[in-house]
């Protein structure tokens, strides 16, 4: 069956660390990788785009890599601040389901001053 | 504001009542997605639109639930003798669609629309 997973413990982590989360998804075959953010109540924002033929994406502290061997991404932000803290979420969109995205459930990030 | 606006944002209903909501996507946006949330999980697809024409309509939950677009601006998205599993955040997004072989799009979710069934 196909499945996207991600940690579903919360990432504590001190301010102006990095913080690192994964997705890792088995039985697609995903031509683009997407992740969001998602504030309590609030609807998911986009943040990152990945191809499918792309290794790594950058936007100002953000950094997404895309690795379809492992079938993994890992999003990171670095220099890490309290207002990073959401629940991110990595979404996949495959070439049979365009334009409808499969959602993980999320990892919750915390930063601590 | 130009994003994707619905309504209502809070919805509390007696169990077998019909609700509605309202999606209105950012205006230049042809195609206009309805997804469900429940608490802990990621949003769920259930249908989508491009202007007029549902593409989709076969992730809807049940057959209670529907969801239309007459002109191809706003959607409403109603579901019919609601159950206490019903409660849930409603979630609408839009995109551009430039037709074919433009994918990858951006999704523009709106704030959604909480639901809950007593």
């Amino acid at each position: 069956s196909q499945k996207i997973e991600q940690n579903s413990e919360a990432l504590n982590i001190q301010e102006g660390k990095t913080a690192t989360l994964t997705c890792n998804y088995t039985n697609y075959s995903p031509a683009y990788l997407q992740w969001y953010r998602q504030d309590p109540g609030r609807g998911p924002v986009f943040l990152l785009l990945i191809r499918e033929n792309e290794k790594e994406k950058r936007k100002e502290r953000l950094k997404v890599t895309f690795d379809t061997t492992l079938k993994q991404s890992l999003f990171h932000i670095t220099a890490s601040q309290p207002a990073d803290s959401a629940t991110y979420l990595c979404a996949l969109e495959t070439t049979d389901s365009w334009g409808k995205l499969q959602f993980g459930a999320g990892t919750q990030v915390v930063v601590t001053p | 504001d130009t994003g994707v606006s619905q309504n209502p944002r809070h919805k509390i209903t007696k169990r077998g009542q019909n609700v509605t909501f309202r999606c209105d996507p950012i205006s230049e946006h042809n195609r206009l997605y309805w997804y469900r949330q429940t608490l802990g999980q990621g949003p769920e697809f259930l249908t989508y639109f491009q202007n007029e024409a549902q593409l989709e309509k076969s992730r809807l939950l049940s057959d209670r639930f529907s969801a239309e677009r007459p002109k191809g601006s706003f959607s409403t998205l109603e579901i019919q003798r609601t159950e206490q599993g019903d409660s849930a955040m409603y979630l609408c997004a839009s995109s551009p669609y430039l037709g074919q072989g433009s994918h990858g799009n951006t999704i523009y979710f709106g704030e959604g629309s909480w639901l809950t069934v007593v």
